[in-house]
């Protein structure tokens, strides 16, 4: 069974802090997938990254994929209110049918 | 565009009564619908991949007999709950994939009194 680890599990900061937010595994990931979930709500999708070592920005989030493909990070520079919420990372295998392995979880609290 | 639309949003019911849930991806046909489980303040867990028109591939631990999975057109996949009971109160979300990334339905939070 393929295990994705993310840490820290819950992080509370201040407005304008900068964090970053760990996704590990033993196994490797033709991809790996980036989520934001909102209470009541589905995740959505904020980035995928593909290369090992491929570094991707979205405004104040930085991706980075690990250069094995096992592990990836995701960094926000000067969090705000509107940051919180659960992260998600996910792996994906090969094919249409393939499945994603969800990680632990990291649930975000930014408070001003 | 990839828009999945999950209904009901919210259910609540007696317990062994069964509850059906619909996912639907309304622009976009979907080879591949899957559906997951979530608890509260945990992750996503996979139940089952459904491909329209075969049965569906249940995750280890899962019971297929109840949790009734059917994927009969290419925008439409149903997970019926069967004789519900207070333990699988939770919160279910199924997505689709046309051939790229998964889109994800809103969830649908189902309570069983």
């Amino acid at each position: 069974t393929q295990l994705l680890e993310q840490s820290p599990q819950f992080l509370s900061i201040q407005e304008g802090e900068n964090l970053t937010v760990y996704c590990n595994s033993s196994s490797v990931f033709s991809s790996l997938q980036w989520y934001r979930q909102e209470p009541g709500e589905g995740p959505v999708l904020l980035v995928t990254v593909v290369t090992g070592g491929e570094v991707k920005k979205l405004k104040r989030l930085t991706f980075q994929f690990g250069d094995a493909r096992k592990d990836s990070s995701l960094h926000i520079t000067a969090a705000q209110p509107g940051d919180t919420g659960l992260y998600l990372c996910a792996g994906d295998g090969t094919g249409t049918a393939s499945k994603l392995t969800f990680g632990t979880g990291t649930r975000l609290q930014v408070t001003l | 565009g990839a828009v999945v639309s999950q209904h009901p949003s919210w259910v609540i019911c007696k317990s062994g009564t069964s509850v059906k849930i619909e996912c639907r991806s309304l622009d976009f046909q979907a080879t591949t619908m899957f559906w997951y489980r979530q608890f509260p303040k945990q992750s996503l867990m996979l139940m089952a991949t459904s491909n329209e028109g075969s049965k569906a591939t249940y995750e280890q631990g899962v019971e297929k007999d109840k949790f009734l999975i059917n994927h009969a057109s290419l925008t439409l996949s149903t997970l019926t709950v069967t004789s519900a009971h207070p333990e699988d109160s939770s919160f279910y979300i199924c997505s689709a994939r046309e051939g790229g990334p998964q889109h994800f339905g809103d969830g649908t939070r189902l309570s069983i009194l």
